[in-house]
């Protein structure tokens, strides 16, 4: 069965500080993989998207990127955080055939940014 | 332009009463629809879809989600609620043509009172 993981569970960095998250999937081969971020407990804003190694596309301006440097891993980074990258970060991937591209979450990252 | 909506920010109901909890949803041709379910500090978890047939879809913990085309709706339902229902609700329409990116609705906090 298909498993994903995210670390670290929970992380405080300075403003300023660089980010790097981590994001794996397990059971299953070339996903399509989601960067998610939620802010006070609600709604989803997705921040990146990938199709395969090396493709990533960017949903909103900011200071965040992301990469893909193998098939079923997703890393999630900053230079210089702010304030504003605080929130819960979420992984989800999700696979072309036979499941009609059902999205699966991992269990998040929860950043604060001091 | 694509969207969700879910009209109701929080939902308050007995233990053992029925529950629904509502959305609404704008796009262009058939959409593929989902509930997610989320626990405090925890990822998203897959609760049901519809992508085509019944307009009535069973998903897991005994809900179900009722289709409706006309009044463009797809309210998420359960019979009788449980005190371990209590969770925030999020509504998804997947758009194929769109590198099948998910919209998410704002969440329902859904509160069971025993």
């Amino acid at each position: 069965s298909q498993t994903i993981h995210q670390w670290p569970a929970t992380l405080v960095q300075p403003v300023g500080s660089p980010l790097s998250l981590e994001c794996t999937v397990e059971g299953t081969s070339n996903p399509n993989l989601y960067w998610y971020r939620q802010a006070a407990g609600r709604g989803l804003q997705l921040l990146f998207y990938s199709v395969g190694i090396g493709q990533i596309s960017s949903e909103v301006p900011q200071n965040l990127s992301a990469s893909r440097p193998q098939d079923r891993q997703f890393i999630l980074s900053s230079k210089k955080l702010l304030l504003s990258d605080s929130g819960f970060y979420l992984c989800a991937w999700s696979v072309l055939a036979g499941d009609f591209e059902t999205q699966y979450f991992g269990p998040g990252t929860r950043l604060l940014v001091l | 332009a694509q969207s969700v909506a879910q009209p109701e920010d929080q939902v308050n109901v007995a233990e053992g009463n029925p529950l629904t909890v509502k959305c609404t949803y704008s796009v262009s041709g058939n959409p593929y629809l989902f509930w997610y379910v989320q626990y405090p500090n925890r990822g998203l978890q897959f609760l049901l879809k519809y992508i085509t047939g019944d307009n009535l879809v069973k998903g897991s913990y005994g809900f179900e989600a009722e289709f409706n085309k006309s009044q463009t709706s797809f309210h998420l339902k359960k019979p009788s609620a449980l005190v371990s229902d209590s969770a925030l609700y999020f509504c998804a329409v997947r758009v194929p043509w769109n590198f099948n990116k998910f919209y998410f609705g704002s969440g329902t906090k859904l509160n069971v009172k025993p």
